[in-house]
């Protein structure tokens, strides 16, 4: 089976500027989750769709993050404007039984903001 | 509230040695521990959960409710075995979502 697809790769912005991340999951995965990586430390989590609901963003920055998943499939995360301390690989992951947890992961977006 | 914490930033044994990679929790119900692994220019992936009870190239982790821990462990380290090595904690008031621990370097010399 085809793993979760993010893009881009590498991305390098000023700060104030604004950056959006992609990403496609396993399909048939119904449950999809956000993560932010800050160098030396363990993922945490953004936000969790279930479908094209949203379950968890208790997490999320919402003065300068949003996400979507608009048909329940793909997934766009934005940040307007982005910060020093926005600098880290975000990460798509996605299940196909939340209940079960246990993640797909896709290979990240390293954001660095100057 | 979840938290994983893991103890030791980096790990360093010779081949052939026995590793333990250290993994506690806090969690007020009934947990579902994972163990992930990143090896080099490798994405994250899922190691082991311990509802399977299964053994992953070589490695175990046993859930002790008591000492609230779930230690990674084998019995003879391989020079393949080196990569960073994160312990998850799933509750089921989360729905699936997974808080992670900090993680753990494992190098594993020759």
């Amino acid at each position: 089976e085809a793993g979760v697809a993010q893009s881009p790769r590498y991305k390098i912005i000023e700060k104030r500027q604004s950056v959006a991340f992609w990403c496609n999951p396993i399909s048939g995965h119904a449950t999809l989750y956000w993560y932010q990586q800050i160098l030396g430390q363990g993922p945490k989590l953004l936000i969790q769709f279930q479908n094209n609901g949203v379950v968890d963003d208790s997490q999320l920055p919402k003065d300068r993050f949003s996400a979507e998943r608009l048909k329940g499939v793909d997934s766009t995360l934005k940040i307007q404007p982005a910060k020093l301390e926005d600098s880290a690989v975000y990460l798509c992951a996605s299940s196909l039984d939340a209940d079960k947890g246990g993640y797909t992961f896709g290979s990240g977006t390293r954001l660095t903001v100057v | 509230a979840q938290r994983v914490t893991q103890p030791e930033k980096l790990l360093s044994v010779f081949k052939g040695a026995p590793v333990e990679l250290k993994c506690n929790y806090s969690y007020s119900g009934s947990p579902e521990l994972f163990w992930y692994v990143q090896y080099s220019r490798q994405r994250l992936q899922l190691l082991l959960r311990h509802i399977s009870r299964e053994s992953i190239k070589g490695f175990t982790a046993d859930l002790n409710k008591g000492e609230t821990s779930f230690h990674l462990k084998k019995p003879f380290a391989q020079e393949e075995d080196s990569a960073m090595y994160y312990c998850a904690l799933s509750g089921l008031l989360g729905a699936g979502k997974s808080t992670f621990g900090d993680g753990t370097t494992l190098t594993v010399k020759p």
